[in-house]
């Protein structure tokens, strides 16, 4: 148990839906960093917070944002959902910028 | 923008035996940190190891060792004495130091262990 936890593990959607992911990082971690794992693009990089702060973007689309609370936890949120967006999508803290990150169990997403 | 690739798609080994898996990755960074993950069946992301660039001794894990090779831009995965809980798809990882600190994986080998 990495100590970093991800809300709900599984969610079935209709396409044009949104959902919202949540993410409590392990405590004392200010960073928060989300990935997407798909059968077509492999593991990439969507964002990242520090400290409630944006700090980097990957290949994260228009449709897709994300934010982080005065208490670390953060959310991603998808909309308009379209098939391609099923996916693996986890969150990893770690306690600062340089440092390893730690992953929770993911989100498994089907949109349908 | 850094790229990893894992040219081994699939690697099986005989349990108690020694596997190798390979990693190289393109940078033109001087500092950064290269990780292997294991992700078995329920899909955890797992920290295997790290390396730091400039540390020039490869780094050690009890059973898992990495050849760390800068000027190759190569970093290999060394388990030893596989056991059956080895089986799972390893990650290589880069990770820059500069602004962002995102890991960039590569595409992932899958490693069966034959009992």
């Amino acid at each position: 148990d990495s100590g970093v936890t991800q809300t709900p593990k599984h969610l079935i959607t209709a396409t044009g839906q949104r959902v919202t992911l949540r993410c409590s990082p392990r405590s004392g971690d200010l960073s928060v960093y989300w990935y997407q794992q798909s059968l077509d693009q492999g593991l990439q990089f969507l964002i990242q917070y520090y400290n409630g702060e944006e700090r980097a973007k990957g290949n994260i689309l228009e449709r897709f944002s994300a934010q982080q609370f005065p208490d670390l936890h953060s959310e991603l949120n998808l909309s308009s959902l379209e098939l391609g967006d099923s996916a693996l999508y986890f969150c990893a803290s770690g306690p600062s910028l340089s440092y390893e990150q730690y992953f929770g169990p993911g989100t498994r997403l089907t949109v349908t | 923008a850094q790229t990893v690739t894992q040219s081994q798609p699939e690697m099986s080994v005989q349990e108690a035996e020694t596997v190798t898996l390979s990693c190289t990755y393109d940078t033109s960074e001087s500092d950064y940190y290269l990780f292997w993950y294991k992700q078995p069946p329920s899909r955890q992301m797992i920290l295997v190891i790290r390396q730091e660039a400039y540390k020039q001794q490869n780094a050690t894990e009890n059973r898992f060792s990495v050849n760390f090779q800068k000027a190759a831009k190569s970093f290999s995965l060394k388990i030893s004495d596989s056991q059956l809980g080895d089986a799972a798809m390893y990650f290589c990882a880069y990770r820059s130091n500069n602004a962002g600190n995102m890991l960039t994986f590569g595409g992932g080998t899958r490693l069966m262990v034959k009992p």
